[in-house]
């Protein structure tokens, strides 16, 4: 079956600091790979999008970078976090037009 | 890009009231799924509908496509407290990437 691993689940950094998320995927092969981040009570912002290893399509313009360095690892990360970083990070899969299994979700604090 | 918008943004029901939540599209859309997130939790997939004018139900909850496939709707008969919490529509885009609706928060008061 298929299954999504992401950590940590929670994270407290001072602004500034370098910031690592990953998320792995097992049972499937060739996914689709998501970053979303969620501020309180809010919808699902895209961040990044990855279609096969090294391919990574950037939503929107920010502070973070993502990678894919293999089929079914995803990394968000990020030189030096802002406040604004702040938010509940989720990672996703699918494939081709089917259902999106997410991870736990990373909640992170920067301070 | 393509844009997936949800109303109502809240709901504040008295248990045992119904709900319904309403997504719109721009453009046509080739299927629409439907999620749910519970408070402090990730979004769990309830369904997917492909076909015009699609009707599916999940004992209380009924989900339906549009016939021009441009909106879809989420409606839950007489809620429960274990019905709390943001249900999501998502939709794949023409590069197969999927965007997520807005997002409807609902909270059902006992």
């Amino acid at each position: 079956s298929q299954t999504i691993h992401q950590w940590p689940a929670t994270l407290v950094q001072p602004v500034g600091s370098p910031l690592s998320l990953e998320c792995t995927v097992e049972g499937t092969s060739n996914p689709n790979l998501y970053w979303y981040r969620q501020a309180a009570g809010r919808g699902l912002q895209l961040l990044f999008y990855s279609v096969g290893i090294g391919q990574i399509s950037s939503e929107v313009p920010q502070n973070l970078s993502a990678s894919r360095p293999q089929d079914r690892q995803f990394i968000l990360s990020s030189k030096k976090l802002l406040l604004s970083d702040s938010g509940f990070y989720l990672c996703a899969h699918n494939r081709q037009l089917a259902e999106a299994f997410f991870g736990q979700g990373t909640r992170l604090t920067v301070v | 890009g393509q844009q997936v918008m949800q109303i109502p943004q809240y709901q504040h029901v008295q248990e045992g009231e119904d709900f319904t939540t309403y997504c719109n599209s721009s453009t046509t859309l080739s299927n629409i799924q439907w999620y749910k997130q519970r408070p402090g939790g990730h979004p769990v997939f309830l369904i997917q509908l492909v076909k015009s004018g699609e009707v599916k139900k999940q004992k209380r909850l009924t989900f339906q496509f549009g016939e021009a496939k441009k909106n879809s709707s989420l409606h839950i008969t007489a809620t429960q407290t274990t019905d709390v919490g943001t249900y999501f529509c998502a939709a794949a885009d023409n590069t197969d990437k999927l965007i997520f609706g807005t997002g409807t928060r609902l909270q059902v008061f006992p």
